[in-house]
């Protein structure tokens, strides 16, 4: 069974990188959409970005000057860096992979999400 | 950006009855349309995607329908796991996710 495993720092200091790390078991990473998506109280749930597995990546518009999202196949891992960040980036980020291989037609499955806090 | 519009905000049910969730989209977004559940601590569940498809292992008491602009996710008899928060989301420009409905026991 398909196991995604997110982790981070749990607290960054504002105008700082946050890095995160999304560790799969149970599977390839290997010819599927992977995404990144934020949750807060207020603003709800956020996609942030995907990357196929070839590389080729998407960015949400409103975070793409700050956002990069990468994969290592060897590790079976993805990565997310967000820049310069804020109070505002406070959010449980999670990582999900799309259900089918050609589109990205839904998140399935997620893993259970990292909190992340912007404080200094 | 194409916001997705959900009503009600709370929906208070019994087990068994039938729950009808609709998202409104802020423009035409054909059938690129998927529905999810999420469970207090726990991550979002893909119920439904593509207006009308179940996603693996999905009851079949689940269903969607619509097109273009209005949705309706229907849970046809109400079973006590079923109370949750309810989120639509949309991929025909890049994504986005309506705020919730809350489905709580009566």
């Amino acid at each position: 069974q398909l196991q995604l495993q997110e982790s981070g720092p749990g607290r960054v200091k504002p105008s700082e990188t946050l890095s995160l790390t999304c560790s799969v078991s149970g599977g390839s990473i290997s010819g599927y959409f992977w995404s990144w998506i934020r949750q807060t109280p207020g603003e709800g749930l956020e996609w942030v970005a995907y990357i196929y597995y070839t590389g080729n990546t998407n960015y949400n518009p409103s975070l793409k000057s700050r956002v990069t999202i990468s994969l290592d196949t060897s590790k079976n891992q993805i990565s997310l860096k967000l820049r310069t960040v804020t109070a505002a980036d406070t959010a449980v980020y999670y990582c999900a992979r799309g259900r089918s291989r050609w589109e990205l037609t839904g998140f399935d499955p997620w893993g259970q999400g990292t909190p992340v806090t912007v404080s200094s | 950006e194409i916001v997705l519009t959900q009503s009600p905000a709370t929906l208070s049910l019994s087990p068994g009855e039938r729950a009808t969730l609709s998202c409104r989209a802020s423009q035409n977004i054909s059938t690129y349309l998927a529905w999810y559940q999420q469970k207090p601590g726990r991550a979002p569940r893909l119920l439904i995607y593509d207006v009308s498809n179940r996603a693996t292992g999905i009851p079949a008491r689940f269903s969607g329908s619509g097109s273009g602009t209005d949705f309706t996710l229907t849970i046809s008899s109400l079973e006590p796991e079923d109370f949750a928060l309810y989120y639509c989301q949309q991929r025909s420009t890049w994504y986005t996710f309506g705020q919730g409905t809350k489905l709580d026991i009566k």
